[in-house]
């Protein structure tokens, strides 16, 4: 049981290179969701997905696309990188809703920077 | 936009001391969760609660979760040098949305 594979672990992207990052579960879990990391910020969702074919912006999403074409994989574009978008990036997650016996699982994440 | 409000954002005491984290909100969530993360790795879940008034206990550590669903405490007893780390809380909103507070980076010192 793999859990959430979030890949790559590392990268550095130049200003205006585009690139995916990967993020898949074998949880069958309806909600998957991006956030980013920063120093002082905490987790900041960038996009959400709640089925395939479902997705929706969080508080950052300028900059990013994603698509949910399967369960199973939601990745994260970046479009034309610029170096406020380095941080460290985590995929979640978790079945729709959150109860005691339920969580959300993250990935190891994925530290970008952008030069 | 729902915002989690967590203080202290830091927090060093010594080992055996007692402390609490905050988690405020103006919002109503469906469930509020507790995370700590380590270094490099993802955030790890520590509980979650659902009841208005709902208090859970994980050896040393107690959590509330307010009457109102829109604020929760984290306590920790007798704090020990393997509870370094950054704590989280998480709520998720009706629309399935889960929302972190910036966090209580937290050293325990010998």
């Amino acid at each position: 049981n793999a859990g959430v594979t979030q890949t790559p672990k590392f990268q550095v992207l130049k200003t205006g290179q585009s690139m995916t990052l990967q993020c898949a579960q074998d949880m069958n879990h309806e909600y998957m969701s991006w956030y980013r990391q920063d120093p002082g910020m905490g987790l900041r969702l960038i996009h959400y997905s709640v089925g395939a074919g479902i997705t929706d912006q969080g508080e950052v999403p300028n900059g990013y696309n994603v698509s949910r074409s399967t369960t199973e994989d939601f990745p994260l574009r970046l479009l034309s990188a610029a170096p406020s978008q380095t941080s460290v990036y985590f995929c979640a997650s978790s079945y729709l809703k959150i109860g005691p016996n339920t969580e959300a699982f993250f990935g190891q994440g994925t530290r970008l920077t952008v030069v | 936009t729902q915002l989690l409000e967590q203080s202290p954002q830091f927090l060093s005491i010594q080992e055996g001391e007692n402390l609490t984290v905050y988690c405020n909100s103006s919002s109503v969530f469906s469930s509020l969760q507790w995370y700590r993360q380590e270094p490099g790795e993802g955030p790890v879940l520590l509980v979650t609660v659902v009841t208005g008034g709902e208090v859970k206990k994980l050896k040393r550590l107690t959590f509330q979760f307010g009457d109102a669903r829109k604020d929760s405490s984290l306590h920790i007893t007798a704090a020990q040098t393997g509870d370094t780390g950054l704590y989280l809380c998480a709520g998720q909103s009706s629309n399935y949305k889960l929302t972190f507070g910036k966090g209580t980076l937290l050293t325990v010192n010998p």
